[in-house]
């Protein structure tokens, strides 16, 4: 299973843009890169996830690396209620079961 | 539109003691699951279930056990708690079978402190 690398933490300033970058070199072709954050030990929530294309929601865009071994995660206009512990998941499912892999993720500060 | 709810929210056990930890969601998901978070260890995946009537066994089964008797409800039974079971625990679901391409949705957890 391809396990993710994270920094362990980042700041960033209020109104611009936080880029929250992940590896998983070794993922494989059928596994998902997914993000989600935890705000002050509430339940994940979900952020975004893709395959190989890179992805736009209303909350964020993930980039991913055309060899898919580093995404990233980009927040283009963080307020302070997006501080909180950012996970990059690489979700393989086996035999119906959805195994998360994940790393330590990155505790993201957003500072006034 | 409440999504994936979870009770209790917090519980204290001494060793021994059994107790249900409940789990309920009203988006029609066939794809539900308990996962328990450690400090420093992520989400470990304890039980799963892809449809009414039908669970599977996780990475850390020993110690619980489920049944799905409705879409709805997946109930998290721990038989005779132990210490090593103080932990989070998280439940969440999602549509079945587009799996990966599907967003899991979590509860908020319970947690569980066993002494």
């Amino acid at each position: 299973d391809a396990k993710t690398t994270q920094p362990t933490s980042m700041d960033c300033a209020e109104g611009r843009a936080a880029n929250l970058p992940c590896n998983h070199s070794t993922i494989s072709g059928n596994e998902y890169v997914y993000w989600y954050r935890q705000i002050h030990s509430q339940g994940p929530q979900y952020i975004i996830h893709g395959l190989k294309n890179n992805e736009t929601n209303e909350m964020a865009s993930l980039i991913i690396t055309e060899d898919r071994k580093s995404s990233t995660l980009i927040l283009p206009h963080a307020t302070l209620r997006d501080t909180a512990v950012y996970y990059c998941i690489v979700r393989v499912e086996i035999q119906g079961a959805q195994k998360l892999v994940f790393g330590q993720g990155t505790r993201l500060t957003i500072n006034p | 539109n409440a999504g994936v709810t979870q009770t209790p929210k917090f519980q204290v056990l001494k060793t021994g003691q059994s107790m249900t930890l409940q789990c309920a969601q009203d988006m029609n998901h066939e794809y539900m699951s308990w996962y328990r978070q450690d400090p420093g260890m992520g989400l470990r995946l304890i039980h799963y279930s892809v449809g009414a009537g039908i669970t599977d066994q996780g990475e850390v089964p020993n110690g619980y056990n489920v049944s799905r008797s409705t879409t709805e409800d997946f109930p998290l039974r721990l038989l005779s708690a132990a210490p090593s079971q103080t932990s989070v625990y998280f439940c969440a679901s999602s549509y079945f079978p587009s799996g990966l391409a599907s967003p899991l949705h979590f509860g908020n957890g319970t947690r569980l402190t066993v002494t």
